[in-house]
């Protein structure tokens, strides 16, 4: 079945650096931009980056840009957010979602993973 | 960077009732705003994209309309797994942005 597992969460102090990994399978990655998208504790949903389907074409949200890099590997169905310089504000749990754009339709993001918590605390 | 407000911020309803939560956008987005239900400790769900397509899987109980700036979802008959928070979201522009929720208790 269509399946997006996030890993690689987890405590990291101010200014330390965590790789997060969303495992995708049960469908043709390569065929779908992905997204990750953070909820801080208690609060709503931020857009964090997005990246089309083959790489080409990356966005982030002002809040992560210079900090987080997002990437993909279609050949192993993963996609990845390196994050870097992490403040107490990027303490939320963070999900990874598909998207898909065929023949001019835009379908949003349609699945998406369980999420992996990220704590920033010293 | 667009801005999304929903209204109301939440509402208490009854099983069986209509409820209908709205969306506006600080500027126009055409048709790119997709809906999202969220349960406590559990990842959004998508409902709804291009403003008024249901995603697959989803009851035609949900149904979005609007254009421009103005959106709204409609669950016709409130059923007791409906009641959580709804998000709405824009995907016409970077940086896409998120309604800050409508929180759906039941009366």
């Amino acid at each position: 079945q269509v399946q997006l597992v996030e890993s690689g969460g987890g405590l990291v102090k101010p200014g330390g650096s965590l790789r997060l990994s969303c495992a995708a399978s049960g469908f043709t990655f390569s065929d779908y931009y992905m997204s990750w998208i953070r909820q801080a504790p208690g609060k709503g949903l931020e857009w964090v980056s997005y990246i089309s389907s083959s790489g080409s074409t990356i966005y982030y949200a002002d809040s992560v840009k210079g900090r987080f890099t997002i990437s993909r590997d279609n050949a192993k169905n993963s996609l990845y957010l390196q994050m870097n310089s992490l403040r107490a504000e990027d303490t939320a749990v963070y999900y990874c979602a598909r998207g898909l754009l065929w023949f001019g339709v835009d379908y949003g993001m349609d699945v998406w993973g369980q999420g992996t918590t990220v704590t920033v605390s010293s | 960077d667009i801005q999304m407000t929903q209204s109301p911020s939440s509402l208490s309803a009854s099983v069986g009732d209509r409820v209908t939560i709205t969306c506006r956008a600080s500027q126009g987005i055409s048709n790119y705003l997709a809906w999202f239900q969220q349960k406590p400790g559990k990842a959004p769900k998508s409902l709804i994209y291009a403003a008024s397509s249901l995603q697959s899987g989803v009851p035609s109980k949900f149904s979005g309309s609007g254009s421009g700036t103005d959106f709204t979802l409609t669950i016709s008959s409130l059923q007791p797994e409906d009641f959580a928070t709804y998000y709405c979201q824009q995907y016409n522009s970077y940086p896409w942005t998120f309604g800050q929720g409508t929180k759906v208790e039941i009366k």
